[in-house]
């Protein structure tokens, strides 16, 4: 089956340490995104990439890092430097152009970070 | 900055009733998505409509776009248990015609428990 794998589903840090979280797709899309929501919240972009090495900040990178050295892999890395890490994180992916322009995405599970 | 809204936050209706959730966004799009999640869960994508397209249907959901309004509804019509979950609009603004992958800008979704 096709589908995007995050893990781990839960994880709970001490402050300032870095973790990182993991995404991987079986889907052959080119792109992928990092969200983040918080309780009662909507998705904000933190990271996302079109192709394989190159990536672009979203709304909320900073404390953040990716790397894009696979096109089915797109890894989170939470730095000591993000406030406020506690959330629920979500990893996407889609296909990039195409003549509709469209881009529906597929969502992974989610991972929970909790920083104790 | 959130671009789409949804109004109401929350709603609870009878089983077999029909829901109706709405979406306002700021700027001009190239298409507007709704998306489901269960609790603690990754989101689905339910349908997407084009900015030249006034109204579409996908079983028992049915969507419009007002882009002279920017306003989006999602209804969902002899509702059951399993519908209950939040819903997000997203908006996809026109730099995508071109095929490019800046990630989709979500509301804080709508909360809909049905009630058995």
């Amino acid at each position: 089956d096709g589908g995007i794998t995050q893990s781990p589903k839960y994880l709970f840090r001490k402050e300032g340490q870095n973790v990182t979280l993991s995404c991987e797709q079986n889907l052959n899309h080119d792109a992928m995104y990092w969200y983040r929501q918080d309780p009662g919240q909507g998705l904000r972009l933190i990271y996302y990439s079109q192709i394989v090495n190159d990536f672009q900040k979203g709304d909320i990178a900073e404390g953040y890092s990716v790397s894009r050295e696979k096109k089915e892999s797109f890894p989170l890395t939470v730095t000591s430097a993000q406030k406020n890490p506690t959330a629920f994180y979500l990893c996407a992916s889609s296909i990039v152009g195409g003549l509709s322009g469209a881009n529906v995405l597929t969502f992974g599970a989610g991972s929970r970070l909790t920083v104790l | 900055s959130q671009q789409g809204e949804e109004d109401p936050q929350a709603l609870s209706i009878q089983e077999g009733e029909n829901a109706t959730m709405n979406c306002s966004y700021k700027t001009s799009i190239n298409n507007l998505q709704w998306y489901r999640q269960n609790s603690g869960r990754g989101l689905v994508h339910l349908i997407l409509i084009r900015s030249n397209e006034r109204e579409k249907h996908s079983g028992r959901l049915r969507v419009t776009l007002d882009t002279s309004k920017k306003s989006s509804s999602l209804l969902i019509t002899a509702s059951r248990a399993v519908d209950t979950a939040s819903y997000f609009c997203a908006t996809a603004l026109p730099m995508y015609s071109g095929g490019g992958a800046d990630g989709l800008t979500f509301g804080k979704g709508t909360h809909l428990i049905i009630q058995p």
